[in-house]
């Protein structure tokens, strides 16, 4: 099946330093990738949409210099956490649409990464 | 904007129990209606979903009705297994399919006790 995973699982970090999570497709590839939040006992709230090859789409509220997203392949998408602070510490999913086969246009989502700043 | 209201955790069941977790939408147009499943340590997993008015999702003895008139796509399962245990959420997205981000309930987290 289609396996989509993140790394690291979990970070912790220092106030204003610059945190990277990537999101991998293991077998499939995927020009769409989406980024998710998750506060805890709250939904998932998407943040952005990251295309391949051009830039990402960001939902109302989320700062784009703040959360850089690089899609540079078909199986990798990157969120930087740019200048973190404590309440920027969260759970964030990532998902990956597939573009063909049984599954077209179904979402597979990461395991994600808890972030935590101190 | 879109909103997905689901009953929230947790919900507690013995094993053979019949399950309903209750879910209610609101959004413009026809969205797309899905349920996903998050075992522990794992990710969210397609459960089920249902395109149009009237569609019956169904998988591994789950079913979920789409309701236009009710705004609603209630899961359910007429007789639970240890091995249900796990969050579930409900989720909508653009009609069409998944092709768009989602947006979800809460998510329900559901104890199933031998």
């Amino acid at each position: 099946g289609a396996v989509v995973s993140q790394h690291p699982s979990w970070v912790i970090c220092k106030s204003g330093t610059s945190v990277k999570i990537e999101c991998r497709s293991l077998d499939f590839q995927a020009t769409t990738m989406f980024w998710y939040r998750q506060f805890p006992k709250q939904s998932l709230m998407l943040m952005a949409t990251s295309n391949e090859g051009s830039k990402a789409t960001y939902e109302q509220g989320v700062e784009k210099d703040k959360f850089l997203i690089n899609h540079a392949s078909l199986t990798l998408s990157t969120l930087t956490v740019t200048s973190a602070h404590p309440e920027d510490s969260s759970f964030y999913i990532c998902s990956a649409r597939a573009l063909a086969g049984e599954a077209y246009n179904e979402q597979f989502f990461g395991p994600g990464t808890r972030l935590t700043v101190l | 904007g879109n909103s997905v209201t689901q009953m929230e955790g947790p919900v507690t069941l013995s094993e053979e129990a019949f399950l309903t977790i209750n879910c209610t939408y609101t959004a413009t147009g026809y969205p797309s209606l899905f349920w996903y499943v998050q075992y522990p340590g794992e990710g969210l997993q397609l459960l089920l979903k249902a395109t149009k008015a009237d569609d019956k999702g169904s998988n591994k003895g789950f079913e979920a009705t789409y309701r236009k008139e009710t705004t609603s796509f209630h899961l359910e399962k007429g007789s639970v297994q240890v091995s249900d245990s796990a969050v579930y959420f409900c989720a909508l997205g653009s009609s069409g399919g998944g092709a768009d981000g989602l947006t979800f309930g809460k998510g329900t987290h559901l104890i199933i006790q031998p």
